[in-house]
């Protein structure tokens, strides 16, 4: 059962350019979630999705950052017009439900560099 | 607010020391608590984490944390650590009526030397 997966990787953009990035979660979870980790800081979570919906984007920056989970194919996340302080790590879970005992299985993230 | 604090940013130690990874959190009302490690370019994995009952919760490659409510902590430990241990450590938290919302500390760098 292949993990979370990322892409891409690394992701290079100059000041005023679309970043996306995408997400597919394991096999069967139909629970995503978007965390962002600025230089020395710890993951801040972002927004919750599940298929078609989200469901909590209490953590996203209300302005050029959104995010989807269409009922095919990866979650995107989707930062428009990038500046400088968006250069951080940005990494997705999954989880097959919400509840407690449900784990948020991480993707290796993915390194966004604004030049 | 809550918020998570690991004070130690990064803990270098000798293979097969004892070692213990510092956590404590803020939070005015009941939270459960997690540990996950980050190998090398590799996503966060949990580790252990404490929901309820026994306040010292035990992974299976010989980590363990204690719950302690009164000095808000949950410090991380092993008796002795090998090289392959090597990693980040992220100690996290979440509330219970938004479980899925994990709160994470800033990372402890543990660095294993032979």
């Amino acid at each position: 059962n292949a993990g979370v997966m990322q892409n891409p990787r690394h992701l290079v953009r100059r000041r005023g350019q679309e970043a996306r990035l995408r997400c597919s979660p394991m096999k069967g979870h139909s629970h995503v979630y978007w965390y962002r980790q600025l230089p020395e800081e710890g993951l801040k979570f972002m927004v919750y999705l599940q298929k078609e919906n989200i469901i909590d984007e209490s953590g996203m920056p209300k302005e050029r950052f959104s995010a989807e989970f269409p009922k095919e194919g990866p979650s995107i996340l989707r930062i428009q017009q990038v500046v400088r302080g968006d250069s951080a790590a940005y990494f997705c879970a999954s989880s097959p439900g919400q509840g407690i005992t449900d784990t948020q299985y991480f993707g290796p993230g993915t390194r966004l560099t604004v030049l | 607010a809550q918020s998570v604090t690991q004070l130690d940013s990064q803990v270098p130690v000798f293979e097969e020391a004892p070692v213990e990874l510092r956590c404590n959190y803020s939070s005015s009302v009941s939270v459960y608590l997690f540990w996950y490690v980050q190998y090398p370019n590799q996503g966060l994995q949990l580790l252990l984490k404490y929901l309820s009952g026994s306040t010292l919760v035990e992974s299976i490659n010989g980590f363990e944390a204690e719950f302690n409510k009164s000095q808000t902590s949950f410090h991380l430990r092993k008796p002795s650590v090998h090289i392959s241990d090597t990693a980040e450590y992220f100690c996290a938290v979440s509330l219970m009526d938004s479980s899925y919302k994990l709160i994470f500390g800033s990372g402890t760098r543990l660095l294993v030397r032979p």
